[in-house]
């Protein structure tokens, strides 16, 4: 596609449910990132993904968070059993190659968990 | 450890002054430096590389490794700069960028 897609833009969803974010990069775009982004807190990096392997998934705030990624292209980041502190925007960025062009970021998905 | 430090949460000018957005880093390596700009309601995009050197926007960033900045600056700024600004560094193996806490800009007219 032209550009990065995340889907849904809004989710809002009751603590304790599980929810699933999507990704679809730019196409031919090999590396794929998901960062967590809140108020005060800048861009927490998650997980990397090269093709359909996550080698550093450092980032991910505990065994609740887990991301896959298919095909070598959608990615779909889940969250189980939600908590209030996982609300924040969560953005996607593919790359093409990252020290000459960074990244490229879908426009994110606003969790908020009531 | 892999840090970026933006100390300024906020910054307000009036129009047509110089700006000066603060960034600094912790990399042992040799670094590579970013400055990526997020307007109201839309993604967040490269504003530029420090590879390249080049000015967006009237924006400009030089790499200090003597005091491990990275500092944005614009000499005279207009009300369409006011957005948050993310610095960021190449780190984790050259694999991934580590950014800031951001700083929001404010242009006033």
């Amino acid at each position: 596609g032209a550009g990065v897609s995340q889907s849904p833009s809004n989710k809002v969803t009751e603590k304790g449910k599980d929810v699933e974010l999507r990704c679809d990069p730019i196409s031919g775009h090999t590396a794929l990132y998901w960062y967590r982004q809140s108020l005060g807190q800048g861009l927490e990096f998650l997980i990397y993904f090269q093709g359909n392997s996550a080698p550093d998934k450092s980032g991910l705030p505990s065994d609740r968070f887990s991301a896959e990624r298919t095909g070598g292209s959608v990615s779909t980041l889940t969250i189980q059993r939600t908590q209030q502190e996982d609300s924040a925007v969560y953005l996607c960025a593919s790359s093409l190659s990252l020290t000459v062009y960074g990244y490229t970021f879908g426009s994110g998905t606003r969790l908020t968990v009531v | 450890a892999q840090r970026v430090t933006q100390p300024e949460k906020l910054l307000s000018v009036f129009k047509g002054a110089p700006v000066e957005l603060k960034c600094n880093y912790s990399y042992s390596g040799s670094p590579e430096l970013f400055w990526y700009v997020q307007y109201s309601r839309q993604r967040l995009q490269l504003l530029l590389r420090h590879i390249s050197r080049e000015s967006i926007k009237g924006f400009t960033a030089d790499l200090n490794k003597g005091e491990t900045s990275f500092h944005l600056k614009k000499p005279f700024a207009q009300e369409e700069d006011s957005a948050m600004y993310y610095c960021a560094l190449l780190g984790g193996g050259y694999n991934k960028l580590i950014f800031g806490a951001g700083t929001r800009l404010a242009v006033h007219p």
